[in-house]
């Protein structure tokens, strides 16, 4: 079956980096994009950003911008997330997700996350 | 940025209700509207594509409808297993994504 196996939960010290993988595995993982998505405790969803399997592009949340880094390994079907400069506010589980596209003719391009992984926990405590 | 907002914040309902959440973008997104659902503890789990495409495997009570800025999801005859956080996300603007706050649904 379709999943993504995320990796363990990290604490993490104020200004450290944190790299957090998802492996894909039960469908070709050139063929879609992985989102990541952050959640602080008792919060809601916020998107970090995307990056296309097949070619490695990627658009990250313009708050973001300098911060993150998505890479994706396909011999091992496994897209990273790294999060450099860490701040308290940064204290979220992070989720990855495959990002499906569907192409209507001549309306246009839909895309959806519809497989997530379970979740890592990072904390960030001095 | 496409900023998406919902309502209510929260709900309180009985089994059998007929639930419906809103959802409102800051601009047109045309049929660009995801639905999911959270359960406390859980990753989210997508219910609507599209606006109002029912996600395979999600049960035929939730529906969602809408374009351009307005959009609802409607739960027809709300179970125990529906009482969650069900949140609203923008994909109008390619790969840069939008989620609404959220709305939490409990049991009245």
């Amino acid at each position: 079956q379709v999943q993504l196996v995320q990796s363990g939960a990290e604490v993490k010290k104020p200004g450290a980096s944190v790299k957090v993988s998802c492996k894909a595995s039960g469908y070709t993982f050139t063929s879609y994009g992985i989102s990541w998505v952050r959640q602080a405790p008792g919060q809601g969803l916020e998107w970090m950003g995307w990056i296309s399997a097949y070619n490695g592009n990627t658009n990250y949340a313009q708050k973001l911008q300098g911060r993150v880094t998505m890479t994706t390994d396909t011999s091992t079907s496994t897209a990273y997330m790294e999060l450099r400069s860490l701040r308290s506010d940064d204290t979220a589980v992070y989720y990855c997700a495959r990002d499906v596209l569907v192409v209507v003719a001549a309306i246009g391009d839909y895309y959806y996350m519809d497989v997530w992984g379970k979740g890592t926990t990072v904390t960030v405590s001095s | 940025d496409i900023q998406m907002t919902q309502s209510p914040s929260s709900l309180s309902a009985s089994v059998g209700d007929r639930v419906t959440i809103t959802c409102r973008a800051s601009q047109s997104i045309s049929s660009y509207l995801n639905w999911y659902q959270q359960k406390p503890g859980k990753a989210p789990k997508l219910l609507i594509y599209a606006a109002s495409s029912l996600q395979s495997g999600v049960p035929s009570r939730f529906s969602g409808s809408g374009s351009g800025t307005d959009f609802t999801l409607t739960i027809s005859s709300l179970q125990p297993e529906d009482f969650a956080t069900y949140y609203c996300q923008q994909s109008y603007s390619t790969l840069l994504f939008t989620f609404g706050p959220g709305t939490k649904v409990d049991i009245k």
